[in-house]
């Protein structure tokens, strides 16, 4: 069954800092994976996803992330956190012709002033 | 607007007393899901349905039921609501996958339910 890690259930920056939230697959075929933001009070909304096309996927509000098929991975960045990217992150995962959006437990980013 | 748009927001219930929150959604979208937020368990898919009249089990399926007569409408239904159904809940939607739809949801802005 597919299944997705985010190291870090909470991760503190400072304004103008790098933002780097971690995202581990398990699919053992390349996926599509997506990164979702969640607002205090509000839906799930997407930042990017990767599809295949590009390793390197651009999203909104400057963030983006890379493929890693090595690593397994789809870390989120962002260069320099802005007060209003505090919110709580979500990497999903699912195959190709896979119905089931399977979501990890999320990372709850703080921005220190 | 293209939306998912779920009722009520937030809702305070007793055990027992029969609750409905419904869903629609107007980007005529065959796929449609329920998830329920915990903290620290993320997203867990409750049902979803491929189309009208097909529904089926996600991974916590377990006091609750669902229908889609229509296409635009996929209530979440508690029978019998319990407090470990407590939680925060979401309607999604998406199109058929193919057709250079890759998966992506579209999520409603959340319905906090409480049951005491």
């Amino acid at each position: 069954a597919q299944s997705v890690t985010q190291l870090g259930s909470h991760v503190s920056v400072s304004e103008g800092a790098l933002v780097l939230l971690r995202c581990n697959y398990s699919s053992s075929v390349p996926p599509y994976l997506f990164w979702y933001v969640q607002y205090p009070n509000q839906g799930l909304q997407l930042l990017l996803k990767y599809t295949s096309a590009a390793t390197l996927v651009k999203g909104i509000n400057g963030f983006e992330a890379e493929f890693k098929k090595s690593e397994t991975s789809f870390h989120l960045t962002k260069p320099s956190a802005h007060m209003s990217d505090a919110a709580e992150y979500f990497c999903a995962v699912s195959d190709f012709g896979n119905e089931k959006l399977t979501f990890g437990t999320g990372t709850r980013l703080t921005i220190i002033p | 607007e293209a939306q998912v748009t779920q009722n009520p927001r937030y809702l305070i219930t007793v055990t027992g007393k029969k609750l409905t929150v419904t869903c629609s959604q107007n980007m005529n979208h065959e796929y449609m899901s329920w998830y329920r937020q915990d903290p620290g368990l993320g997203l867990r898919q409750i049902y979803y349905s491929m189309n009208v009249e097909v529904t089926d089990k996600g991974d916590v399926p377990e006091g609750y039921k669902v229908s889609r007569k229509e296409k635009r409408n996929f209530p979440l239904i508690l029978e019998s609501p319990s407090p470990n159904q407590t939680s925060l809940y979401f309607c999604a939607s998406r199109p058929t996958l193919g057709q250079g739809n890759t998966g992506e949801l579209f999520f409603g802005e959340g319905s906090r339910l409480t049951v005491l």
